[in-house]
């Protein structure tokens, strides 16, 4: 059982917007940055969002990130079917004697 | 261009070792920490461990503390992964990350991943 919550899926049409919500906890999202990691199909995560809100160099800026309190977003505006994937959102936490990074359980994006 | 290349992976049997390699290349390996996440079949990525750019600090996931060994060569610009004692639960595919951070003292986050490769635990 994942640290973080994440819907399973989510899915709109073509153009669409999407939002992805991640819930935690005080020992991570709520003091720690959010990364946020996109799956295609067959191929390894890659990194989307990091420090909550940044984009690294490449990715669209329909690809935005936000958090408040112990929850972040991703939100995906114009949707295009190439957007099909896992997507995870990840931070650091410290509840524990030792530090360790968490992942939420990850939501299915679906274009209709 | 960041490179990622993980080897090593394969078939071993409940309770056998196995050790991973990844090698590095397009950026300056021995300022980066680097860290192994893992994914088992139809799950979510789990992080493994991180070990710190200069292999002085290192982190465990409590699940593999006292089984699993991180390491790196900063002269052959490779990372590397020894696995003990391994478990049915180990199986997965492992990725070897890069850590943002130049020089970071703690882990930051993984900005490129290998392709990773799979480590089936089985009798």
């Amino acid at each position: 059982q994942s640290v973080l919550t994440q819907p399973p899926s989510v899915s709109a049409a073509p153009g669409q917007k999407v939002t992805i919500s991640c819930s935690g906890s005080s020992s991570n999202i709520g003091n720690n940055y959010v990364s946020w990691y996109q799956q295609l199909p067959g191929t390894a995560p890659k990194l989307l969002i990091y420090e909550n809100n940044k984009r690294p160099s490449g990715i669209p800026d329909r690809f935005s990130g936000s958090k408040s309190g112990t929850s972040a977003t991703l939100g995906i505006t114009g949707l295009q079917t190439g957007d099909e994937a896992d997507y995870y959102c990840g931070a650091w936490d410290s509840s524990l004697s030792a530090l360790s990074y968490v992942f939420g359980n990850g939501t299915k994006v679906t274009v209709l | 261009q960041v490179h990622l290349v993980e080897s090593g992976g394969g078939v071993v049997q409940p309770g056998g070792s196995l050790r991973l390699s990844c090698a590095a290349s397009g950026f300056t390996f021995s300022s980066f920490g680097m860290h192994w996440v893992r994914q088992a079949p139809g799950k979510g990525p789990q992080w493994v461990t991180f070990i710190r750019f200069d292999g002085n600090n290192k982190f465990y996931a409590d699940s593999v503390k006292g089984r699993f060994t991180i390491s790196r060569d900063n002269s052959k610009n490779t990372l590397y992964l020894q696995m003990n004692s391994l478990r049915a639960e180990d199986t997965a595919v492992y990725y070897c990350t890069k850590d943002r951070a130049v020089q970071g003292a703690i882990p930051y986050y993984f900005d490129y991943w290998g392709q990773g490769a799979l480590v089936t635990v089985s009798s």
